[in-house]
């Protein structure tokens, strides 16, 4: 069964400051995906990435796939506190199936 | 109308009642999921729905029961359920085409379940 573990679990930072959350995976993502959940919402989608090596960017937030995809990571320039939520990591499963693995979550507070 | 709409978003119930939760997607989909999310615990996979079929049932405990009666409109009924199902019920969709599987998850702003 594919773990995915994410780290920090928890973290709790000043606004202007810069923050990486890292996604590792026991196996190779067939399609990697980062999702936010905002307190008292529902997950929502920042990015899908497919091939090692790439990198994506959202304005602030720089998305990296490790090349052997099976780690990524999420660095966020200068945290406003709107960025606070959940950071959920996914692999997509492969046609065929359903299946969505999701990762333990990473826990980011922005104090103003 | 929003993307996907669950209600109630807050639920309390004792073990020996029985509710249902609803989730109505106005996006178009074909695929509709049932998500639980405890605190600690990844997001598990409780049920899927593709074209009204189900074709994922995660080992679900049978006090939980899925019914999907057309492509909008999902419900998980509830019934003697215990303290440990308390947590955030997530009703997602998602559109498959082709052989691609599925796409972006839409997740709705879920249900939360106090069972006392």
């Amino acid at each position: 069964t594919q773990l995915l573990e994410q780290s920090p679990q928890f973290l709790s930072i000043q606004e202007g400051e810069n923050l990486t959350v890292y996604c590792n995976s026991s196996s190779v993502f067939s399609s990697l995906q980062w999702y936010r959940q905002e307190p008292g919402e529902g997950p929502v989608l920042l990015v899908t990435v497919v091939t090692g090596g790439e990198v994506k960017k959202l304005k602030r937030l720089t998305f990296q796939f490790g090349d052997a995809r099976k780690d990524s990571s999420l660095h966020i320039t200068a945290a406003q506190p709107g960025d606070t939520g959940l950071y959920l990591c996914a692999d997509r499963k492969p046609s065929g199936t359903y299946k969505y693995i999701f990762g333990t979550g990473t826990r980011l507070k922005v104090l103003a | 109308e929003t993307g996907v709409t669950q209600t109630p978003r807050h639920l309390v119930m004792g073990m020996t009642n029985k509710k249902s939760l609803k989730c109505e997607q106005h996006l178009g989909h074909n695929a509709m999921y049932w998500y639980k999310q405890s605190a600690k615990k990844p997001l598990e996979l409780m049920f899927v729905y593709s074209l009204e079929e189900r074709v994922e049932n995660n080992s679900v405990p049978s006090r939980f029961s899925p019914e999907c009666p057309n492509s909008s409109h999902l419900f998980l009924h509830l019934h003697t359920l215990q303290p440990e199902d308390s947590a955030l019920y997530l009703c997602a969709s998602s559109l498959i085409t082709g052989t691609s599987g599925g796409g972006e998850l839409f997740f709705g702003e879920g249900s939360r379940l106090t069972v006392l």
